[in-house]
Order: structure tokens, then C-alpha cells, then sequence
């Protein structure tokens, strides 16, 4: 079965620093999602994405997010500056098309900010 | 925004046993996704169910949307069954965003 693949498994930062999280969605899905969930807590909704342009953010995407589809096939998270509160556990999905369509989650990048 | 919510939060279960997740979500909703996390953080799909029931080995979900809630049935529950479960939903004018609940922590114990 076609799966959404995320790289680094686990990153690890110094705050301030800007990382990028890598994810490769399957390959016929049209739209994109990044969530993330800190530890403890509930996954959150960050981002969607679709025909190359943002569709939807939430209040936690503010300007030091922000998301890129550089290839036919990667789909980019980069954080500038990060802060202690970015560590977090973050999660790339896919789905074929929005709405009444399930989503396809990646294993996810544990992002521990130092 | 839609408020889902599950219940209950915390269950401790003899391996072997049954048991019954639930989620109730406040508006009408156009998907609704059950996971499982592993202790290893990883988001595993066990239902896509707008409505109606399914089921897959020892799992089962039902979804009555004009009533606005979700149960998972876990039956004959093992150790690996272990983790938090969540229920996630789209809902109707909510783009397509899933909205998480807030989870059952469920323990298998031997």
C-alpha cells in the first residue's frame, strides 16, 4: 500500500536556528497537510496545501512557518527561527482529493528544539 | 470551530477484554477517521467512517453522523493494542482540516 514518507525520523535543533522537515506525499494525492501535536496533546492542524498555493492555515502557522512543494514529488515544512515551544512532534498527510476523503499520515519528525 | 470530544480519557483493560471509545462531535461532519498511536508516536489509520459501520479483525467502528457521534469496539484486547486512540473529523465548512479529540489513553495489561 502507497505510503506518505516523512524525513528526519527525529531532529534535533538549537533555537534560533531554521530547520526543514521533508515529506513525500503518495503519489497521486492532490492535497497536502502539515499537523502537530506536542507532547501530551491533541495533533493539531497547521497548514493545507493544494495547486501550489496555501488553501487553509491555522493561528499556529504564523510568518515563521512556511510551506513549499519544490518537485513533483517532496512537500516541504520550514520553520525560521525556531523557539523552545516548536518542539513538537510533526505530521505530513495526503489525501486524493479534500473533503470526504480520508487522509494519509506519515510516522511523523520529532522535532526537539535545545 | 467543531468541539469533539472523547471519552472516556483513561482505560485500563485485562488483556482479553472488550471495550467500547466514543466520540462526540458537535457539528455535522463530512469525514470522520479513527487512529491509533503507538507508543512510538505513529499515527496508525484504523477507520475512515462518515457514516455507517465497518469492521477489520478484532476492530469495529460505527458512525452515526445525524446523531453526531463515533464508537470504536475493540474485542478480545491485547498488549499491542495498547496507546491513545484518537477520532478525527472534517466538518461541513471547516475546509478540509481534520479536527482532532483529545484522545483515549488505553492500557492493556496482562
Amino acid at each position: 500500500e502507497p505510503e506518505v514518507t516523512q524525513t528526519p525520523s527525529h531532529q534535533v535543533t538549537q533555537m534560533g536556528q531554521e530547520v526543514i522537515l521533508r515529506c513525500v506525499p503518495i503519489s497521486n494525492h492532490l492535497y497536502f497537510y502539515w499537523y502537530r501535536q506536542i507532547l501530551g496533546q491533541k495533533v493539531e492542524f497547521l497548514v493545507s496545501f493544494y495547486n501550489n498555493e496555501i488553501s487553509e492555515k491555522s493561528e499556529i502557522f504564523d510568518d515563521q512557518f512556511s510551506v513549499e512543494r519544490p518537485d513533483g514529488s517532496n512537500f516541504t515544512l520550514k520553520i525560521r527561527s525556531t523557539k523552545l515551544e516548536d518542539s513538537a512532534m510533526y505530521f505530513c498527510a495526503s489525501s486524493e482529493r479534500g473533503g470526504v476523503q480520508p487522509q494519509h499520515f506519515g510516522d511523523g519528525t520529532r522535532l526537539s528544539i535545545l | 470551530g467543531i468541539q469533539v470530544e472523547q471519552s472516556p480519557p483513561d482505560l485500563i483493560l485485562q488483556e482479553g477484554a472488550n471495550s467500547t471509545l466514543r466520540c462526540n462531535f458537535s457539528d455535522s461532519v463530512n469525514n470522520l477517521q479513527w487512529f491509533h498511536q503507538n507508543p512510538w508516536g505513529q499515527l496508525i489509520n484504523l477507520f475512515y467512517i462518515p457514516s455507517g459501520t465497518k469492521q477489520n479483525g478484532r476492530l469495529s467502528a460505527t458512525t452515526v453522523a445525524t446523531e453526531r457521534y463515533s464508537l470504536l469496539y475493540i474485542s478480545s484486547s491485547q498488549t499491542t493494542d495498547s496507546g491513545v486512540y484518537f477520532c478525527a473529523v472534517e466538518y461541513a465548512g471547516g475546509g478540509n482540516k481534520l479536527t482532532f479529540g483529545t484522545g483515549t489513553q488505553l492500557k492493556v495489561e496482562l
